[in-house]
């Protein structure tokens, strides 16, 4: 079966601008969660959709947010980039969380 | 009290040795304990998980060793392999939410 998929791979954005990632889970799966993994910080959690609703938000600040569509495709943004905003940005699905998480390979965003 | 505590930070061990991976957790409402690999360049994938209901769980070369009363869990890698090199995430999350708890992680190299 087709895997989690991110879409851009990459991306450079420049200060101030803002950035859109998108998400398309397994089909099925309708719990979609984000993750922010950098090497100081490791894997950070940003937040989970589970049928077009957000159930859970880590400690991010408002700059960021996501949304899910009805197909559990799902998509984040993050407005007026900061250099500190420059990551691995990771999907994640699951049919429930003791079937563990399937991870997309990332979208590397370069902020400059 | 949502801190995983990983160690040891980088390991390395010779072709047909033991790594071991250690973690701890506070919050005793956590109750699935998975672990991920993660290759550079690929997001992480879940290789073995385990649930407090059990002390030990082993698939394959990997086993997962569970003490629920020093609230610690870690990874036995038997036999391992220089294609075990990698980042090695614990994780611990409580019941529906969804939430991953990450190490920090634990760069393996084997060494041929």
């Amino acid at each position: 079966k087709a895997g989690v998929t991110q879409t851009p791979r990459y991306l450079i954005k420049t200060r101030g601008q803002q950035v859109t990632l998108s998400c398309s889970p397994i089909s099925g799966h309708r719990s979609v969660s984000w993750y922010q993994q950098t090497p100081g910080q490791g894997l950070q959690f940003l937040f989970e959709y589970f049928s077009e609703t957000q159930r859970n938000k880590g400690n991010f600040p408002g700059r960021f947010s996501g949304r899910q569509f009805s197909n559990s495709r799902s998509e984040m943004n993050v407005s007026t980039l900061e250099l500190g905003d420059s990551a691995l940005y990771l999907c994640a699905s699951s049919l429930d969380h003791f079937d563990g998480y399937t991870f997309g390979s990332g979208t590397r965003l370069t902020v400059v | 009290q949502q801190q995983v505590k990983q160690s040891p930070q980088s390991l390395i061990v010779q072709k047909g040795g033991i790594s071991i991976i250690n973690c701890a957790y506070e919050n005793t409402a956590f109750d699935y304990f998975p672990w991920y690999q993660q290759f550079p360049g690929k997001g992480p994938a879940l290789l073995i998980a385990i649930r407090p209901d059990v002390s030990e769980k082993k698939e394959g070369r990997f086993t997962i060793s569970f003490n629920k009363s020093a609230k610690q869990f870690s990874l036995h890698i038997m036999d391992s392999q220089p294609g075990d090199s990698a980042t090695y995430f614990c994780a611990a999350v409580t019941s529906g939410t969804y939430k991953y708890i990450f190490g920090t992680g634990t760069r393996l190299k084997v060494l041929a």
